[in-house]
């Protein structure tokens, strides 16, 4: 089955800077990668998503790339601020055949005021 | 919408005690699912449904059981519980398949088995 190795497990920046987080899977048939935010307490809530035909998505502060040649992509948070910090998780799946959605082991990001 | 809701929030078992986490969702999606969450393991899949009456296993399905009779309703059954159960458990449910629309959480259940 897939597997999704997330890195690096802890992060710590300066508010202002940016932060980027990475995953890789194993599985060259899944085609769908969302990023969940959880913040301390709560449930996980979707921030981002692309799809294997697509190498790049941004929406405001928060971008998302994919290599699928090196079956890696990345959630990128420029200007980070306070409220971002979290526990990010990575994750992917294939929308045919076996629908599972299988998930990194979470980054906790720390915005240093 | 309520979305996904979950009972109970809090739970406190003894070894071998069994109990049902209930998981109900108001948005007419066919996929469910449940997680557990533990610290540095990430979101693991217990089990999952693609529709009332389908269900099969995930990544830890032993010690728990699934049924969907309803589109709205998938509760997990935790037959005999055992100290390694204590998590915290997510349900959440999306249209099909996955990655065509967004997973919706519940708020969780932690569970601790003593």
């Amino acid at each position: 089955g897939e597997n999704v190795e997330q890195h690096p497990s802890t992060l710590s920046v300066q508010e202002g800077d940016s932060a980027v987080i990475k995953c890789t899977y194993s599985d060259s048939a899944s085609n769908y990668f969302p990023w969940y935010k959880q913040e301390l307490g709560k449930r996980p809530q979707l921030i981002i998503d692309i799809r294997s035909n697509v190498g790049e998505k941004k929406d405001q502060r928060i971008a998302v790339t994919l290599n699928k040649t090196a079956k890696h992509f990345s959630l990128h948070i420029t200007e980070t601020q306070p409220e971002d910090s979290a526990v990010y998780f990575c994750a992917a799946s294939t929308n045919f055949g076996n629908e599972k959605l299988t998930f990194g082991t979470g980054t906790r990001l720390t915005i240093i005021p | 919408n309520a979305g996904v809701t979950q009972t109970p929030k809090f739970q406190v078992l003894k070894t071998g005690q069994s109990m049902t986490l209930q998981c109900a969702q108001d948005m007419n999606h066919e996929y469910m699912s449940w997680y557990r969450q533990d610290p540095g393991m990430g979101l693991r899949l217990i089990h999952y449904s693609v529709g009332a009456g389908i269900t099969d296993q995930g990544e830890v399905p032993n010690g728990y059981n699934v049924s969907r009779s309803t589109t709205e309703d998938f509760p997990l059954r935790l037959l005999s519980a055992a100290p390694s159960q204590t998590s915290v458990y997510f349900c959440a449910s999306s249209r099909r398949p996955v990655g065509v629309g967004e997973q919706y959480f519940g708020p969780g259940t932690r569970l601790t088995v003593t």
